[in-house]
């Protein structure tokens, strides 16, 4: 039983645009919710996090924007650049445990 | 931010070889430490977590026997690939969290080993 679902698998999208990758989770003991950015060959990286506590939370070009109720929480890049293009993970964990991985979203961005 | 090292970053090894990957934290003391595979396209898939001191907790289905860790200490935990055969070729990526520095969840990664096995 998958508990985060991550959507869509792929996306395309210009320089400036904005990218939208989006995550549902089953358990609602989660209280932690990371987004990594992985490049080929390379470990992935924590790239923003929220907890259930707050609705939304930015950084720089990077914003979270969390619904506890339907229990969805979404990644959005805005200004999308080449160099943005990566693999996003949304993972979500209780506590200290361990954390459990969305399936990955490609994101290309075009120049 | 914390900073994790693996080693070695690539290896290639004989059907039936042992092989060690080191995880360390550079700059903190890591209570937990977590052993993911990762195969190409697809997500992370936690093996096994590991606390210092103590056995490692492993996922279901994977083989403890098969793969061996250990957590000597709070900066350094191994993964031993033992007898590898072609099909444990895969992307061997560890992470490590600290409850006394850093936000409780917040797991730092490694970059990852590349492990081939002919």
């Amino acid at each position: 039983q998958q508990q985060v679902k991550q959507s869509p698998q792929s996306l395309i999208v210009q320089k400036g645009g904005i990218s939208i990758i989006n995550c549902a989770y089953e358990n609602t003991a989660f209280d932690y919710f990371p987004w990594y950015q992985q490049f080929p060959g390379k470990g992935p990286a924590l790239l923003i996090a929220i907890r259930p506590d707050v609705s939304e939370k930015k950084e720089g070009r990077f914003t979270i924007s969390f619904n506890k109720s339907a229990k969805q929480f979404s990644l959005h890049i805005m200004d999308s650049q080449p160099g943005d293009s990566a693999t996003y993970f949304c993972a979500a964990s209780i506590s200290a445990g361990k954390s459990t991985f969305g399936d990955g979203t490609t994101l290309t961005v075009k120049p | 931010g914390a900073v994790v090292s693996q080693h070695p970053s690539w290896v290639i090894c004989k059907s039936g070889t042992s092989v060690k990957i080191e995880c360390r934290s550079l700059d903190f003391q890591a209570t937990t430490m977590f052993w993911y595979r990762q195969f190409p396209k697809q997500s992370l898939m936690l093996m096994a977590t590991s606390n210092e001191g103590s056995k490692a907790t492993y996922e279901q289905g994977v083989e403890k026997d098969k793969f061996l860790i250990n957590h000597a200490s709070l900066t350094l935990s191994t993964l031993t690939v033992t007898s590898a055969h072609p099909e444990d070729s895969s992307f061997y990526i560890c992470s490590a969290t600290s409850f006394r520095d850093y936000s409780y969840n917040e797991q730092f990664f490694g970059p990852g080993t590349r492990l081939t096995v002919l």
